[in-house]
């Protein structure tokens, strides 16, 4: 069946420190793929996604590339800050964006 | 505009016992979806309803069931409660528009869950 590889965490970085979110995935077809980010106490929220190869997601200077070669679609950001401070999931969907497989989420860490 | 609302944040039950869980979605938003989250498993899809009806279902026992209402709102049950089941379950809204060549997908908007502890 489809699954999601994330690296494990936690990922613990300075301020304005580079940051890379391993992500790989395992799906027939050409699924969609997203970045969801959960704060301390909150749901999901959607950071980025992208529909087909080659596609770039960005938002709130976070970007990842469907890269349908690699089957990968890795997460970054040239300067975190302390309030990037969260876990991140990456996720697949091939049927329809209600129905995610999600990967096991890389919690971030930012001092300042 | 209000965000998704799940109703209680926090419930303790014990084995055997069951349990209903309240989402009310964004006004406006048909399709209701259902995730459980642990720290063993992750996130894992439980199913989701559409005009009341269930159009995805994960792989889960039966007993863990929902339904929806005709104003959107849905409910999820687990009866028998097992200590297993103790999780974060999560509710995610989205609408959803039926074109011409078929569904389209909107982004999902997530509740802040409701923790259950069995015990």
């Amino acid at each position: 069946g489809d699954s999601v590889t994330q690296m494990e965490g936690p990922v613990t970085l300075s301020e304005e420190a580079f940051l890379t979110i391993n992500c790989t995935y395992t799906a027939t077809g050409y699924p969609s793929l997203f970045w969801y980010v959960q704060y301390p106490g909150e749901g999901l929220q959607l950071l980025l996604k992208a529909t087909k190869a080659d596609d770039k997601g960005s938002n709130k200077g976070f970007e990842a590339t469907y890269r349908k070669e690699t089957t990968s679609f890795h997460l970054e950001k040239g300067s975190v800050q302390v309030s990037d401070s969260a876990v991140y999931f990456c996720a697949l969907s091939n049927t329809g964006f209600q129905k995610l497989v999600f990967g096991t989420g890389t919690r971030l860490l930012v001092s300042p | 505009k209000a965000g998704v609302t799940q109703t209680p944040r926090y419930l303790i039950k014990t084995r055997g016992q069951q349990v209903t869980l309240s989402c009310s979605p964004i006004s406006g938003h048909r399709s209701v979806s259902w995730y459980q989250q642990t720290p063993g498993q992750g996130l894992q899809f439980l199913f989701e309803y559409f005009s009341e009806t269930q159009r995805n279902k994960g792989n889960f026992p039966g007993r863990f069931s929902g339904r929806q209402f005709s104003n959107s709102r849905s409910e999820m049950n687990v009866s028998t409660l097992e200590l297993g089941d103790s999780a974060l379950y999560l509710c995610a809204s989205s609408s959803r528009r039926n074109m011409d060549r078929g569904w389209t997908n909107e982004k999902l908007f997530f509740g802040s869950g409701t923790q259950l502890s069995v015990l």
